[in-house]
């Protein structure tokens, strides 16, 4: 099974500290994508990678950074954490091709006080 | 832009009824769809996609979807509703050489006894 595995499911930071998610997939997938689900708005796409070093903005990366050095890891970064950040995060990867289903983490509760 | 919309936030169904959650897209080719469905405190899951072919896709869960072009629609159906299908559902579209994956704001289901 594929496995896209999130390393903190709940996170507390204070405003204007810099803060790292990580996200690691275990099935060699071209594509990784962040978005933020947030009530009555759904899941909005943050940035996405379709290779190693390659990323594209996605509908709301203000105030958000990504990298992508190794093919598996994906990393989402708040430069400077503010309240409207708090949100939950998810992670998903793919295959690197448009028909293909996205697998999803169990996600990061992200608290910003 | 390339844009998937689910006119309905909340619906409220029966147990043993048929139920229909309604997705429109608006991409330039013919996209690649998707519905997901998230549990309460749970990850999201496939359900179906389409991306060519048989206009009427089988899913897991006794569900199934229908593509018309002519309607921009990818409609998600099951024939009679158990209480387990209460959760939120997400349409989701990708679209040729784009590996952006864009979701709708989801429909809340819920199931009364």
């Amino acid at each position: 099974d594929v496995k896209v595995t999130q390393s903190s499911r709940y996170l507390v930071k204070r405003t204007g500290e810099k803060v790292f998610l990580e996200c690691v997939q275990d099935m060699d997938h071209e594509n990784m994508f962040w978005y933020r689900q947030d009530p009555g708005l759904g899941l909005r796409l943050i940035y996405f990678s379709y290779d190693v070093k390659m990323k594209e903005k996605g509908d709301i990366p203000e105030g958000y950074s990504v990298s992508r050095e190794k093919k598996e890891r994906f990393s989402l970064i708040l430069e400077s954490a503010s309240t409207n950040q708090t949100s939950m995060y998810l992670c998903a990867s793919r295959v690197g091709a448009s028909n293909t289903e996205a697998f999803f983490g169990q996600g990061t509760r992200l608290t910003v006080v | 832009a390339q844009s998937v919309t689910q006119p309905d936030i909340h619906i409220t169904v029966s147990e043993g009824a048929s139920l229909e959650l309604r997705c429109n897209y608006s991409y330039g080719a013919t996209p690649y769809l998707f519905w997901y469905v998230q549990s309460p405190g749970q990850g999201l899951q496939l359900l179906l996609k389409y991306f060519s072919g048989d206009t009427l896709v089988q899913g897991i869960k006794g569900f199934e979807a229908e593509f018309k072009r002519s309607q921009s629609s990818f409609n998600l159906r099951k024939p009679s509703v158990h209480w387990s299908d209460a959760a939120e559902y997400f349409c989701a579209g990708s679209g040729g050489s784009n590996y952006k994956l864009t979701f709708g704001k989801g429909t809340l289901l819920t199931v009364n006894p």
